[in-house]
């Protein structure tokens, strides 16, 4: 495996699954995000780890549980999720050097929730 | 008022032709700028990266910065129906930053 990959591709689940997203990059970078992609919709941030930490925040949900193992590794775990949900989740990956940190997204995630 | 302005599309234009992909932006404290490709059923790739404004040029793209109006721009010249993709831009205010703002994407076709 290369770059950063992500599984499952497709997700459909019910407001009352409990599921998780699983990411993994193969890079060897030290920063991974989860970003939320909606149609028509700028790319919106959901979570930054750095080193395993969480750095970032932007204010999502606490029906999104974010886990992050190690540098390699980063999930979303999901619960009671609502129809606007629904969306492309994307995993990315960088390495923090200072200067311009280029961002490795995986293809993605696409959820449905009915 | 959204920090980052893109029309999504969708632009369609016929292979050969000459493709202008602009941004409109809010927040003037913003000093690096990226283009982002997004193939269908694929994550976004960098295409092109610059810091401040003026040019840059890498093959068939180049990517021109605007900071005066606030205004940023991808031009693909002789574009190919590989090029068909969703281009998105991107931006930051300060060097190493992991907080990207995008805008919505635009949907380019490139017609054989």
């Amino acid at each position: 495996e290369t770059g950063v990959t992500q599984t499952p591709r497709h997700l459909v689940m019910g407001m009352t699954n409990k599921k998780s997203l699983k990411c993994e990059q193969h890079l060897g970078h030290n920063a991974m995000y989860w970003y939320k992609q909606s149609a028509k919709k700028p790319l919106e941030l959901m979570f930054v780890y750095n080193f395993k930490e969480q750095t970032e925040n932007n204010s999502v949900p606490s029906r999104f549980s974010p886990e992050c193992p190690n540098s390699s590794h980063l999930f979303l775990h999901l619960h009671t999720l609502q129809p606007e949900d629904s969306a492309l989740y994307l995993c990315a990956s960088s390495q923090d050097r200072g200067a311009y940190n280029e961002q490795f997204f995986g293809p993605g995630t696409r959820l449905t929730v009915l | 008022q959204k920090e980052v302005e893109q029309d999504p599309g969708p632009l369609s234009v016929p292979e050969g032709a000459i493709v202008s992909l602009n941004c409109t932006y809010s927040n003037s404290a913003f000093q690096y700028f990226m283009w982002y490709r997004q193939y269908s059923r694929k994550g976004p790739e960098l295409l092109m990266y610059t810091y401040s404004s003026g040019n840059k040029e890498d093959g068939r793209f180049t990517a021109q910065v605007d900071k005066s109006s606030k205004y940023i721009s991808l031009f693909i010249r002789d574009s190919q129906p590989s090029d068909s993709a969703t281009y998105l831009c991107a931006m930051s205010g300060y060097q190493g930053a992991q907080k990207l703002v995008f805008g919505q994407g635009t949907r380019l076709t490139i017609n054989p």
